[in-house]
């Protein structure tokens, strides 16, 4: 089965610019999160998915991210404008409906904002 | 909120002896406790979990205790081999419905020195 699909898996920004993720789940995962994960830290949820909603997005900097879920598959995770202190590995994860304590990551994206 | 403190942060060994991992958690609620695997660059994966109603779960190499009386949790990792190198993340969550509000540990960087 194929595994959460993201990209680019490498980004290098200078700051003030817009940068943006892309994320395919495991097909039939209806719910999909969005981790932030600082070096040396554990993964920290931005937004969390059921199918196009956001159910929970309480942890998003509202300010300058974005996610968006259109047709309840595929994600995208926008941050403009982008800050210094936004470098770090952005993590797309998915689960099967009712079982969210399964979670399935992607490889992530590594941004790093100069 | 939960809150899940892990330690310690670095842990290096002699291949074939035991590591072991120590977490604990604030939230009395939470029963569900998966460990995950990162290695460098790649995605973290589930390796084992545990839920509140046993105390001690094994799976070859690798087993996970509970006490939940005092909130702590434990992997443990016997004959160490240097494929075990990585980052080893604990979470805690509610089982079945909180799986989404998974909280994870800062992690451990598990170097096993041949």
């Amino acid at each position: 089965e194929a595994g959460v699909v993201q990209s680019p898996r490498y980004k290098i920004i200078e700051k003030k610019q817009p940068v943006a993720f892309w994320c395919n789940p495991i097909s039939g995962h209806n719910t999909l999160y969005w981790y932030r994960q600082n070096l040396g830290q554990g993964p920290e949820l931005l937004i969390r998915y059921e199918n196009e909603e956001a159910v929970d997005d309480s942890q998003l900097p509202k300010d300058r991210f974005s996610a968006e879920r259109l047709k309840g598959v595929d994600s995208t995770l926008k941050i403009q404008p982008a800050e210094l202190g936004d470098s770090a590995v952005y993590l797309c994860a998915s689960s099967l409906p009712g079982d969210g304590n399964t979670i399935y990551f992607g490889e992530g994206s590594w941004l790093t904002v100069v | 909120g939960e809150n899940v403190e892990q330690h310690p942060s670095t842990l290096s060994v002699q291949e074939g002896d035991s590591a072991v991992i120590k977490c604990t958690y604030s939230d009395s609620a939470s029963n569900y406790f998966p460990w995950y695997k990162q290695e460098l660059g790649k995605r973290p994966q589930l390796i084992i979990d545990i839920r509140s109603n046993v105390g001690e779960k094994k799976d070859q190499r690798i087993a996970v205790t509970l006490n939940k009386t005092a909130k702590h949790f434990s992997l443990h990792i016997t004959e160490t081999q240097p494929e075990d190198s990585a980052v080893y993340f604990c979470a805690a969550s509610i089982y079945p419905t909180g799986g989404f509000k998974t909280i994870f540990g800062a992690g451990t960087r598990l170097f096993v020195k041949a």
